[in-house]
């Protein structure tokens, strides 16, 4: 059963655009939500996170918009560049991390 | 910086073979973590452990089991690998009860079961 869904599958942005990757939740349950970034050959890294009680955390590029009333979360890839092709993973966990489908970001010189 | 270290970027198994999948961390972490990783599917949890000689199902355990005799050293076994455990597989390893959890990850195993 997953717990955490993903979207989209695969994304395609031009350089300089801005990347959209959403995920949903459904346990209320789940207390800290990360990101993890993974290029072709090597393991996921964390990327940012965030927990429930703020609605948007920003590190760089890189922002986390979290909706609660809604269990949805995102990330927001601001001007996009090619070295930001990766597989992106969102996540959840109560006492374990549960981690979504996972997206391939190409960005387009 | 964390190193997690699995012993073989690529694996070529036959049916009904036993596999040894070994993973290595130097940062004393105390949970470790394998976790298989295929397209449209993300990241599914097999097993974990909390500590040495402990250890828990994830959310897919079936034809796998693991062993951590060293604090260091997490393996994931395959007692007769099958065709549908050909997979990418991710060990990663964190420090216990940290408030925000942070996994590190090794580079993976690709394992291919004819």
């Amino acid at each position: 059963q997953q717990q955490v869904k993903q979207s989209p599958q695969s994304l395609i942005v031009q350089k300089g655009g801005i990347s959209i990757i959403n995920c949903a939740y459904e346990n209320t349950a789940f207390d800290y939500f990360p990101w993890y970034q993974q290029f072709p050959g090597k393991g996921p890294a964390l990327l940012i996170a965030i927990r429930p009680d703020v609605s948007e955390k920003k590190e760089g590029r890189f922002t986390i918009s979290f909706n609660k009333s809604a269990k949805q979360f995102s990330l927001h890839i601001m001007d996009s560049q090619p070295g930001d092709s990766a597989t992106y993973f969102c996540a959840a966990r109560a006492w374990k991390l549960v981690f979504g489908q996972g997206t391939r970001l190409t960005i387009n010189p | 910086d964390v190193k997690v270290t699995q012993s073989s970027r690529y694996l070529v198994k036959r049916t009904g073979e036993k596999v040894f999948l070994e993973c290595v961390q130097d940062m004393d972490h105390e949970n470790m973590f394998w976790y298989r990783q295929d397209p449209g599917l993300g990241l599914r949890l097999i097993y974990f452990s909390y500590d040495v000689k402990m250890k828990e199902k994830g959310d897919i355990p079936e034809g796998y089991s693991v062993s951590r005799e060293k604090k260091e050293r997490f393996s994931l076994i395959l007692e007769s690998a099958s065709t549908n455990q050909t997979s990418m597989y991710l060990c990663a390893s964190s420090f216990r009860g940290a408030t925000n959890e942070k996994l590190f990850f090794g580079s993976g195993t690709q394992l291919s079961v004819l």
